[in-house]
């Protein structure tokens, strides 16, 4: 069982902020929230990941609720290309097994 | 550098049949995992495997299924006698525990369709 609840899709427009939420409300203490993406036909691409404190990379910033039972992520300027389906996975790292539920497919229109 | 690379990308075998699917995992990386994606679902973990120890078996599907992994690189996911239920995605990734989150770099995936 996936231990992440996402919406199943989202639209957003293009130049736009993203904001992609995720519940994980019986996440662990030593579990990190990821994230990734998968482009249609390509492998999921990984883009951020946080424990407790907010995170910001090249690609997106990753907001965690201080109770760490949601958070959110964010493109800031979305594109046409980040067209794809987003993944939000909590685990341990290191965990062999990191379970993907269905994530959230972002559409971004022009 | 080159990432984790997948062959074949497709394949279309008869029902029955048994296949094979190649993983090369980046070079270095001592993880390496297989996943498989059915049309429009998330990822299924199928096995892993770390260095010289024992892989993780638990996601497999049924004793069709087999991986191994040669030399502590390439790895093989074979599945005999395949059943029209086997068809999806197959990914592989590789990840190397000299990442403090132990990052997975995923291939493009080889597509299964059994007829």
């Amino acid at each position: 069982d996936a231990k992440t609840t996402q919406p199943p899709s989202m639209d957003c427009a293009e130049g736009r902020a993203a904001n992609l939420p995720c519940n994980h409300s019986t996440i662990s203490g030593n579990e990190y929230v990821y994230w990734y993406r998968q482009i249609h036909s390509q492998g999921p691409q990984y883009i951020i990941h946080g424990l407790k404190n907010n995170e910001t990379n090249e690609m997106a910033s990753l907001i965690i609720t201080e109770d760490r039972k949601s958070s959110t992520l964010i493109l800031p300027h979305a594109t046409l290309r980040d067209t794809a389906v987003y993944y939000c996975i909590v685990r341990v790292p290191g965990d062999n097994d990191m379970r993907f539920g269905a994530g959230t497919r972002l559409t971004v229109k022009p | 550098g080159a990432g984790v690379s997948q062959s074949p990308s497709n394949k279309v075998t008869e029902k029955g049949k048994d296949v094979e699917l190649r993983c090369d995992p980046i070079s270095g990386h001592t993880a390496l995992y297989w996943y498989r994606q059915s049309l429009g679902q998330g990822l299924e973990f199928l096995i892993y495997f770390q260095g010289n120890s024992a892989p993780d078996k638990s996601g497999l599907p049924s004793d069709r299924f087999s991986a191994e992994r040669t030399g502590g690189s390439v790895s093989t996911l074979t599945i005999q006698r395949t059943q029209q239920e086997d068809s999806a995605v197959y990914l592989c990734a590789s990840s190397s525990l000299a990442y403090s989150y132990n990052e997975q770099f995923f291939g493009p995936g080889t597509r299964l369709t059994v007829l």
